[in-house]
Formats: C-alpha cells, structure tokens, sequence
C-alpha cells in the first residue's frame, strides 16, 4: 500500500533553516510528482510547493519562495524540503502529499505530516 | 490566485442527516475542484476529484456536484466518522489553493 511519512520537523529559531524529509513505498516513485502541503495550527490548508516525477519542474507558493527548495531522490525514493530564513509564520505541520495527476493535481495519498514550530 | 469560499464555516447536525457543504470559486475552475475530509489529528483525506467522482474506496453516500464557480459536496446520510471538517482544492490555476473548511459538527 502507498506510504508517505516525513521527518525532520522541529522548534528552529527565527532566521535558521530545516531540512523536511519525505520517505514514499508502495508505489513507483519516480513516476510521480511530490508536493507539500502545510497547515498552521488551528488554520486550514496551504499548498506549498512541487517536484516533477523526474526532478526537472519545480513549483511553489510565493509565500516561500525563494526561501524553500523542493527536491527528490528517487535512488532512495525520498522527497525533502529545504526551508531556509525561517519566520514565525512558517509554524506548521508539513505533508508530503502525492498527486494523482500531473502537474496541476489533487493529492490522492498523504503523510501523517511533521510539525516545524519557529520561535525563539 | 483563486479564492475558494466554503459555507457555512460550521454544520451542525445529527447522525442520519443530509449534509450539504458548499464551495464557491473566484472565477471558473471547470471542473477541476476535490473535497477532502480531515478527521482531528489525522491528515486530509480525498473523497472526491473532478467535482464528482469519488475516490478510492470512499463510500456511496458521499458525492460531488458542480462546474465553473459553485461545487456543492453532499453526505446523504451522516454516519458517526464523518463529523469532521472538510475542504475543497482546485487544480484549474497556479497556485492550488484550499477553501477555508467547513466543520460538521454533532448537533
């Protein structure tokens, strides 16, 4: 069965940077594109960025870029966000999220999500 | 960005109603809407894409309606898992975007 589980999340200070990871099975990875999907607590959903099935097409919200780097491994079938110049308002759980069609998707399976709480 | 508008924010209702959640969209999407359900502490789940066709595995009872602005999702008759909330996501333009949720909520 498809599987997404992240890890990397964490309390970082205002201005430091964090590396989320996205670990897939269960289907062919390299087939897909990988989003990330964010929700500040309490808050509802915001679509944060994309990586092509091969690497080569990156999208992203602009409330991160510039400042966040989206990208795959597929030897290791493992997705991962840079996120660097981190702001208060960046606190939130982070889903890795697989989409169900290229490239303008829904996401038809999730992770359990990581929380990334920036404060000082 | 399109602005998804999701009414009412809160439906309070008894198991065995009908639940109908609206979505409304800030220009045309065509049909390119989802609705997910997102149980608390549990991440979001797909039940529909395309404003009417169910996911895997999601059950009969819910369904999809709608195309260009208005996308109204229908739970024929509530079952105790489905009080949750609920959001719509287009697909149609950069950025994807989410409506705002609607919560239903045990009367």
């Amino acid at each position: 069965q498809v599987q997404l589980v992240e890890s990397g999340g964490g309390v970082v200070q205002p201005g430091r940077s964090l590396r989320l990871s996205c670990a897939a099975s269960g289907f062919i990875f390299s087939s897909y594109g990988i989003h990330w999907v964010r929700q500040a607590p309490g808050k509802g959903l915001e679509w944060v960025a994309v990586v092509s099935y091969d690497g080569s097409d990156k999208y992203y919200a602009d409330s991160v870029k510039g400042r966040f780097t989206i990208s795959r491994d597929n030897s290791k079938n493992t997705l991962y966000l840079q996120m660097n110049s981190l702001r208060g308002e960046d606190t939130a759980v982070y889903y890795c999220a697989k989409e169900r069609r290229w490239k303008l998707s829904d996401f038809d399976y999730w992770g359990p999500g990581t929380l990334v709480t920036v404060s000082s | 960005e399109i602005v998804l508008t999701q009414s009412p924010a809160t439906l309070s209702l008894s198991p065995g109603e009908r639940a109908t959640l609206s979505c409304r969209a800030s220009q045309s999407v065509s049909s390119y809407l989802a609705w997910y359900q997102q149980r608390p502490g549990q991440a979001p789940r797909l039940l529909i894409y395309d404003a009417s066709n169910r996911a895997t595995g999601i059950p009969a009872r819910f369904s999809g309606s709608g195309s260009g602005t208005d996308f109204t999702l229908t739970i024929s008759s509530l079952e105790p898992e489905d009080f949750a909330i609920y959001y719509c996501q287009q697909r149609s333009n950069w950025p994807l975007t989410f409506g705002g949720g609607t919560k239903v909520e045990i009367k």
